[in-house]
């Protein structure tokens, strides 16, 4: 039963924005949304993370909707290396509250 | 920052062989790690989570005496692939929850590439 909704894939140029969009109509109060990477044959790397503000860091910015049904990943700056597989995921907080992957969204930047 | 160290990064073993593979904290005391099975194109699949000192909680369809996991320090959880067959090939992804970080402080060791030939 996936909680998360993303595009299969997206392109974007080097140097452009990279903008990934992640649907999550059925999510609760107290769940946050998280957003990790995994480059190809490498472990995942955590991205960023929100409850309902708007969220920036030294690696991308989290826009989550007012009714947070759906967020939106924004790596300013896209470079060749952020290419990878993102993952959206929502979550409540707690001290082992596990991690569940979808599919993700394959993100390639091409030169 | 927190560093999970994963080995062997790759392994090749015979059909019918068991593989350990280890998953080190390197500065941080881990008293939770998870162990993630990923297939060629496909997402994470949590496998089990390794409680240090008590026995492995697995992922329902997961066989526990096939996939050994033992945490018995703070630093160290080991996942034992047993009598290994060539559909146990597979990228296996430990995790660690980074005390004092928050909700978000998992880490992840880099995978460890399993071929069962």
């Amino acid at each position: 039963d996936a909680k998360t909704t993303q595009p299969t894939s997206m392109d974007c140029a080097e140097g452009r924005a990279a903008n990934l969009p992640c649907n999550h109509s059925t999510i609760s109060g107290n769940e946050y949304v998280y957003w990790y990477r995994q480059i190809h044959s490498q472990g995942p790397q955590y991205i960023i993370h929100g409850l309902k503000n708007n969220e920036t860091n030294e690696m991308a910015s989290l826009i989550i909707t007012e009714d947070r049904k759906s967020s939106t990943l924004i790596l300013p700056h896209a470079t060749l290396r952020d290419t990878a597989v993102y993952y959206c995921i929502v979550r409540v907080t707690g001290a082992n509250s596990k991690l569940t992957f979808g599919k993700g969204i394959t993100l390639s930047v091409r030169p | 920052g927190a560093v999970v160290s994963q080995h062997p990064s790759r392994v090749i073993c015979k059909s019918g062989t068991s593989v350990k593979i280890e998953c080190r904290s390197l500065d941080f005391q881990a008293t939770t790690m998870f162990w993630y099975r990923q297939f060629p194109k496909q997402s994470l699949m949590l496998m089990a989570t390794s409680n240090e000192g008590s026995k492995a909680t697995y992922e329902q369809g997961v066989e526990k005496d096939k996939f050994l996991i033992n945490h018995a320090s703070l630093t160290l959880s080991t996942l034992t692939v047993t009598s290994a067959h060539p559909e146990d090939s597979s990228f296996y992804i430990c995790s660690a929850r980074v005390p004092g970080q928050g909700a978000h402080g998992y880490t992840f060791g880099s995978g460890t590439r399993l071929t069962v030939v």
